[in-house]
């Protein structure tokens, strides 16, 4: 079936420092891939998504790149802030049939001033 | 334009009441989701609704639980009767293309 994996564990660092969350996914055919956060208190925003291999996803300063070669979708971001600490969530869909989303169990990102 | 609207934020019940939890999607979106966050088994989708018709249910946990979508306007999640474990925050997402959702502030029900 198709399943999402996210690195175990709450992701703490500080700010301006280096970020990445690594996903990899397990799916048929060429699923679509997305990364959502959710702020404290708040729903799931999308945050960013790539619907074909070697696409490059990006917004507010993270970036995802489609590998299909290495089935993953690791988020990127060069400079936290305190205000990106958040759960982060990777996502799938199928190429075909519904619209059912795998998500990832998602990543506690906790920035430091 | 308004998000996805959701009622009420919070909801805390005894056990074996009746939970009924709305939804107001974004207009024009056709994929209507409802989910369910705990700590313990993170997000859970429990059904989606496409055009007003369910189109997947198999997240749903048992009959005490049962959705309708009777316009495009307007969706609710009913628990009947409710238990301490269904305690949770419930999601409705929207969504006008496949994958991406909209999500509205969720209720928290707590069951006691």
């Amino acid at each position: 079936g198709n399943s999402v994996t996210q690195m175990e564990g709450p992701v703490t660092l500080s700010e301006e420092a280096f970020l990445t969350i690594n996903c990899t996914y397990t799916a048929t055919g060429y699923p679509s891939l997305f990364w959502y956060v959710q702020y404290p208190g708040e729903g799931l925003q999308l945050l960013l998504k790539a619907t074909k291999a070697d696409d490059k996803g990006s917004n507010k300063g993270f970036e995802a790149t489609y590998r299909k070669e290495t089935t993953s979708f690791h988020l990127e971001k060069g400079s936290v802030q305190v205000s990106d600490s958040a759960v982060y969530f990777c996502a799938l869909t199928p190429t075909y049939g519904n619209n059912r989303l795998a998500f990832g169990k998602g990543n506690q990102v906790v920035v430091i001033p | 334009d308004a998000g996805v609207i959701q009622s009420p934020r919070h909801e805390v019940t005894e056990m074996g009441q009746e939970v009924t939890l709305r939804c107001k999607p974004i207009s024009g979106h056709d994929y209507l989701f409802w989910y369910r966050q705990t700590m313990m088994r993170g997000l859970e989708l429990l059904i989606y609704f496409n055009n007003n018709v369910p189109i997947d249910d198999s997240g749903m946990p048992e009959d005490r639980f049962s959705a309708k979508m009777p316009n495009a306007s307007f969706s609710t999640l009913k628990i009947q009767p409710s238990e301490p474990r269904d305690s949770a925050v419930y999601f409705c997402a929207s969504s006008p293309l496949v994958g991406e959702l909209f999500f509205g502030e969720g209720s928290r029900l707590t069951v006691l």
